[in-house]
């Protein structure tokens, strides 16, 4: 069952490239990689999803290594609406077990 | 039209008393969650039905019981409150079973026990 790990916390000026590390060394052969953001007073929501090489979307990139024992999610230009606590989960499409990371949270300042 | 619902969104209520979190999902997804997130926002499943059963029972107290009564609803009882029952309470849906699907989060129900 892969664990992941984040940075706890991390701060960055409006305007800059936000890059967030996730590792999951025991990823398993069927596992997604995905990320959720969550805002203050509010649920998760979905960011991105990926398996291996580089996924974008029109909110974030997310690049995967090719040994996937790693991921990094990229937010280009952060706003300050950015700022939340961003979530690393990995887990397949058949097995019933859902573990979230501890989560980074992202404090962007002005 | 909002996808996870949950009722009530606030709930304070003192130690000993009974308590039922409600929560439905109109996106037509066969499985649903329960999430418990701590003050250091550390989000814990525990449980998880897929199409009304039962699948994820994680280590929770027996005091909560979630119950199905369709695959659009899952609601949370809890007996004997206590002060460490207080936390945020996530509701959430996803296509299938796995956590390789897309989730869905309700807003949340924050539980204060005093």
């Amino acid at each position: 069952l892969a664990k992941t790990t984040q940075p706890i916390s991390m701060d960055s000026y409006e305007g800059q490239e936000v890059n967030i590390t996730c590792s999951h060394n025991n990823i398993a052969t069927n596992d997604y990689i995905t990320w959720y953001q969550q805002f203050p007073s509010q649920g998760p929501r979905f960011i991105i999803q990926g398996y291996k090489t580089k996924v974008t979307n029109e909110v974030a990139s997310l690049f995967i290594p090719a040994d996937r024992k790693s991921s990094t999610l990229s937010l280009p230009r952060v706003s300050l609406s950015d700022t939340a606590v961003y979530y690393c989960l990995v887990g397949d499409r058949s097995s019933d077990k859902v573990i979230f990371g501890p989560g980074t949270s992202l404090s962007v300042i002005p | 039209d909002t996808a996870v619902s949950q009722t009530p969104k606030y709930l304070v209520t003192q130690m000993g008393n009974d308590k039922s979190i409600k929560c439905e999902q109109n996106l037509g997804h066969d499985t649903m969650y329960w999430y418990k997130q701590d003050s250091k926002k550390f989000l814990k499943i525990m449980f998880s039905y897929n199409n009304k059963e039962l699948i994820i029972n994680e280590t929770v107290p027996n005091r909560f019981s979630p119950k199905s009564p369709d695959k659009a609803h899952l609601n949370l009882h809890i007996n004997s409150l206590e002060l460490g029952d207080s936390a945020v309470y996530f509701c959430a849906s996803s296509q299938d079973r796995g956590g390789g699907y897309e989730q869905y989060f309700g807003p949340g129900t924050r539980l204060t026990v005093t």
